[in-house]
């Protein structure tokens, strides 16, 4: 069972505009949640992380919420450029595994256009 | 540098074929991690470790074997590649608090 649900699953906007893209997650004992971005057949690079409830972070143009009751989060791009075209994932630290096993969403495509 | 180096970045084997995919870290963390990514699924574990000679299976391990034989260095073996193995392989490490995750660049394996 996916444990980690991200929409929508793809977006298209322009060059400029803001967009917001969501993640919602059962999983439980839930512990840190991270965004990561994904330029194609390249590696993910973090954009953000979250820990606490009601975090919120920013970076830049990325800034992120997270609502640990509601177990959702979501990434906030503002005035987007053409190199954020990219796949978005939202990754879930499981804090029940002394492990820490991650858990991850099949991710939002975003493609900009000018 | 923080760095998680993955080799090769790309292979193509026949089935039946062995292959070995390389993954060294410079980032002194203890957990590494090998997951395979394919179109319409997110990132699945395959196998993890949290130090050398430790190995912990993941959720798709069939098919898979793993060593980690110092911190810095975990590979991941298939010695029967089938193409249902073709996919791309994602390495990496992470600090014992969470705070820190590294991502490799990805290798690409075709199995023909």
């Amino acid at each position: 069972k996916t444990q980690v649900e991200q929409s929508p699953q793809s977006l298209v906007v322009r060059q400029g505009e803001n967009c917001v893209l969501q993640c919602n997650y059962s999983v439980t004992p839930d512990n840190h949640l991270r965004w990561f971005k994904q330029d194609t057949g390249k590696g993910l690079v973090s954009l953000t992380v979250l820990v606490h409830e009601n975090d919120k972070t920013s970076n830049g143009r990325y800034s992120a919420t997270l609502d640990k009751d509601a177990k959702h989060s979501t990434l906030h791009i503002t005035a987007t450029l053409l190199d954020d075209t990219a796949t978005y994932i939202c990754v879930v630290g499981d804090r029940g595994s002394a492990l820490g096993r991650l858990h991850f969403g099949a991710g939002t495509q975003l493609i900009v256009i000018p | 540098e923080a760095a998680v180096t993955q080799s090769p970045r790309n292979k193509v084997t026949v089935t039946g074929g062995n292959v070995t995919l390389s993954c060294r870290q410079t980032n002194s963390h203890n957990y590494m991690y090998w997951y395979r990514q394919d179109t319409g699924h997110g990132l699945r574990l395959i196998h993890y470790s949290y130090g050398a000679g430790n190995l912990q299976i993941g959720d798709v391990p069939d098919g898979y074997k793993a060593t980690r034989t110092t911190q810095e260095d975990f590979f991941l073996l298939l010695e029967l590649a089938s193409p249902s193995q073709t996919s791309l392989y994602f390495c990496a490490s992470r600090d014992n608090s969470g705070n820190t995750l590294y991502f490799g660049e990805g290798s690409r394996l075709i199995v023909v």
